[in-house]
């Protein structure tokens, strides 16, 4: 079942706008990541946000994380072209009799014009 | 980047005919992962493996076996590939489980079955 989902589903902005992209999820978590892919390619790691943390930074992108509202927001500042790909949350769970677990959602295609 | 090859990078095949993607790792990692993506689904995952011979299934099993008899090459089998099973394969790989940690991705494999 998924657990992420991403909304919203696409957004277009102008080269130097900021983006933000939220997540929603269902059931509790021990972190979660947000992960960008480039047309064709695979999946890399952007930033990871542990349960007990509310915000984290990483260059120009900011993670916020409210764990009674099951939902996070990713925001990329100053965006350029290269911006431009899906993003995806996953959460991540580990449990004794499953290991470590992630799931991801359908992603935001973000497109930034020059 | 993580070094994890996917081969081949693009097949197209028969119904009804077996298929073996392949996924070798150089980080000497203990996990891999074998995903699939799809438009509307997001990433879901096949099966995983745990160390040498240790293998699981994941939440789109059905159809698929694994085998992992080195710790840089992780096979995913299709025995008999139905048009369903049509799909872009990402494997990828995470040095811990307990920590949740973020996993490396492939470029992925894009499987056509006619």
């Amino acid at each position: 079942s998924q657990q992420g989902e991403e909304d919203p589903q696409a957004l277009s902005i102008q080269e130097g706008e900021n983006a933000t992209m939220n997540c929603s999820y269902k059931t509790s978590i021990n972190n979660l990541q947000w992960y960008r892919q480039n047309s064709g390619r695979g999946l890399v790691h952007l930033i990871l946000i542990r349960s007990n943390e509310r915000e984290k930074h990483s260059g120009r992108l900011r993670v916020t994380l409210d764990t009674s509202k099951k939902s996070s927001s990713l925001l990329i500042t100053a965006s350029r072209a290269a911006d431009t790909a899906s993003y995806f949350c996953a959460t991540a769970l580990f449990m004794e009799t499953s290991g470590s677990r992630l799931t991801f959602g359908e992603g935001t295609q973000l497109t930034v014009n020059p | 980047d993580a070094g994890i090859t996917q081969s081949p990078r693009h097949k197209v095949t028969e119904t009804g005919t077996p298929v073996t993607l392949r996924c070798h790792q150089t980080e000497n990692h203990r996990y891999m992962y074998w995903y699939r993506q799809d438009p509307g689904h997001g990433l879901r995952l096949i099966h995983y493996s745990y160390g040498v011979k240790d293998t699981d299934k994941g939440e789109v099993s059905d159809g698929y076996s694994v085998s992992r008899s080195k710790t840089e090459d992780f096979l995913l089998t299709l025995e008999s590939a139905t048009s369903s099973q049509t799909s872009v394969y990402f494997c990828a790989i995470s040095e811990s489980e307990i920590l949740c940690q973020p996993q490396h991705f492939g470029d992925g494999t894009r499987l056509s079955i006619l």
